[in-house]
């Protein structure tokens, strides 16, 4: 598989739960990416990965959601006390460049009923 | 802060028509990459094309071009004679370099996105 591999591709959740997105990058590829993507709009950073140092988070990131990637290759997301406003699509990106071509999975879309 | 518009939400063409996408940035930095990305259904995001701020030679890629204009601020996408499975969300995407640590971050800004219907 070369490209960016992302599990669950679909998660419905009650609100208060906990969730965790699994990310598979493309293999040598050292920085990876979290977006998020609502309904209607274009997706939104999250935070980011050079190896399995998280650099940069975004302000979008509140203290529910961590995410870790522990041997920099794989990395999760996971989503405390889940609030209907964290339904999503959390979209995982790798890239090799400094300056990007970022690669995208398929996505997980997260429903918070 | 860098920003991305795309002043066209539904576009709707008849197939083997040509359509632009328009897309206009602002951003502070002289070095920055902008991107186009096509989401079919699916929900995939797909990689179309990557420029730099440097190169604004037009591009051209089967019955894609692209269209920069560092004057204007504009990175247009045309595609000529459409076809259905050129139906999908298009995003024009910025990116600038954030953060200083080590090499800093590339994060990508996107634009709202434009739905491309073309009727067979």
């Amino acid at each position: 598989d070369t490209g960016v591999s992302q599990d669950p591709r679909h998660k419905i959740t009650k609100r208060g739960q906990n969730v965790t997105f699994r990310c598979d990058p493309i293999s040598e590829h050292n920085r990876l990416y979290w977006y998020r993507q609502t309904l209607g709009q274009g997706p939104e950073f999250l935070t980011y990965f050079q190896n399995e140092a998280q650099l940069e988070k975004s302000r979008l990131l509140s203290d529910r959601f961590s995410a870790e990637r522990p041997k920099g290759s794989f990395s999760t997301l996971e989503i405390q006390r889940t609030e209907q406003g964290d339904s999503a699509m959390y979209l995982c990106a790798s890239s090799l460049i400094v300056a990007g071509d970022a690669f995208f999975g398929q996505g997980t879309r997260l429903t918070v009923v | 802060a860098q920003k991305v518009t795309q002043a066209q939400t539904e576009i709707s063409v008849v197939e083997k028509e040509d359509v632009t996408l328009d897309c206009v940035y602002e951003t502070r930095d002289t070095t920055y990459y902008l991107f186009w990305y096509k989401q079919p259904p699916s929900g995939e995001l797909v990689f179309l094309i990557r420029r730099n701020s440097f190169d604004e030679q037009n591009e051209i890629s089967g019955r894609y071009s692209w269209n920069f204009q560092k004057s204007t601020s504009s990175f247009n996408f045309t595609i000529t004679a459409s076809q259905v499975v050129d139906s999908a969300v298009y995003f024009c995407a910025l990116s600038e370099r954030v953060g200083g640590s080590g090499a800093g971050s590339y994060q990508l800004t996107f634009g709202k996105g434009t739905k491309l219907s073309v009727i067979p």
